[in-house]
């Protein structure tokens, strides 16, 4: 089967580091994403990673293993508006290129 | 750029009646499109996508319908909505399959 995990909650303080992690068993593997999805609006693109190794965007980063089916999203310097949701997504191979998606994790921000 | 559209934003609906949800994509040619339901705490649940005008594909059944008349317009559609459909519905669009970027969203409550 196609399967996609990651904790249901995290919480963290203001200025801190947090790393949401994502595994994933899929019958096929074309690029990993992470997206950020703020309560009752949409979702909004945050990484691509396809090949191994760590992808920095300013606070965020995400880093990705092949091997081990696992990745996860780095989030520096903490702010409040990162309160959200940030969901993995899997997309898999094939002609369909579906994304598979896992539940999200609800990130609190505490001052 | 590209900007997509969707609407209404928000639609309350009574069990039994029909429903049409618009999504419209600019700035951009031959998109893939999807319709994603997002119930209340639960992850992303993909219904149907698009590879082009008139190509649809179903992956959920149900109730529910879609259709591409033209290039950049999807439409989801029901002739008589029920309970549990409910829900978040987004639309969202990709460049040869890869990174899906979304609309707004449409908050439907069936009562």
């Amino acid at each position: 089967g196609q399967n996609i995990d990651q904790p249901t909650e995290m919480t963290a303080t203001e200025g801190a580091i947090v790393q949401i992690n994502c595994t994933y068993q899929t019958s096929g593997f074309n690029g990993l994403f992470w997206y950020q999805q703020h309560a009752g609006e949409a979702p909004t693109f945050l990484s691509y990673n396809v090949l191994d190794g760590l992808e920095e965007k300013g606070r965020f980063s995400s880093f990705l293993s092949r091997s081990k089916g696992y990745s996860y999203l780095l989030l520096k310097e903490l702010q409040m508006k990162d309160s959200a949701s940030y969901l993995c997504a899997v997309l898999n191979a094939g002609n369909n290129r579906k994304l598979i998606w896992g539940l999200g994790t609800s990130l609190a921000v505490n001052p | 750029s590209q900007t997509i559209h969707q609407w209404p934003a928000t639609l309350v609906q009574p069990v039994g009646s029909p429903l049409s949800l618009e999504c419209t994509v600019e700035g951009t040619s031959n998109p893939n499109l999807y319709w994603y339901r997002q119930a209340a705490g639960r992850g992303l649940q993909l219904l149907f996508y698009s590879v082009g005008i008139g190509q649809i594909s179903s992956e959920v059944p149900q109730n529910l319908s879609a259709s591409r008349p033209q290039d950049r317009q999807f439409i989801l559609s029901s002739k008589k909505l029920l309970l549990s459909d409910s829900g978040f519905y987004l639309c969202a669009w990709s460049s040869s399959g890869e990174t899906q970027y979304f609309g707004p969203g449409t908050r439907l409550l069936v009562l």
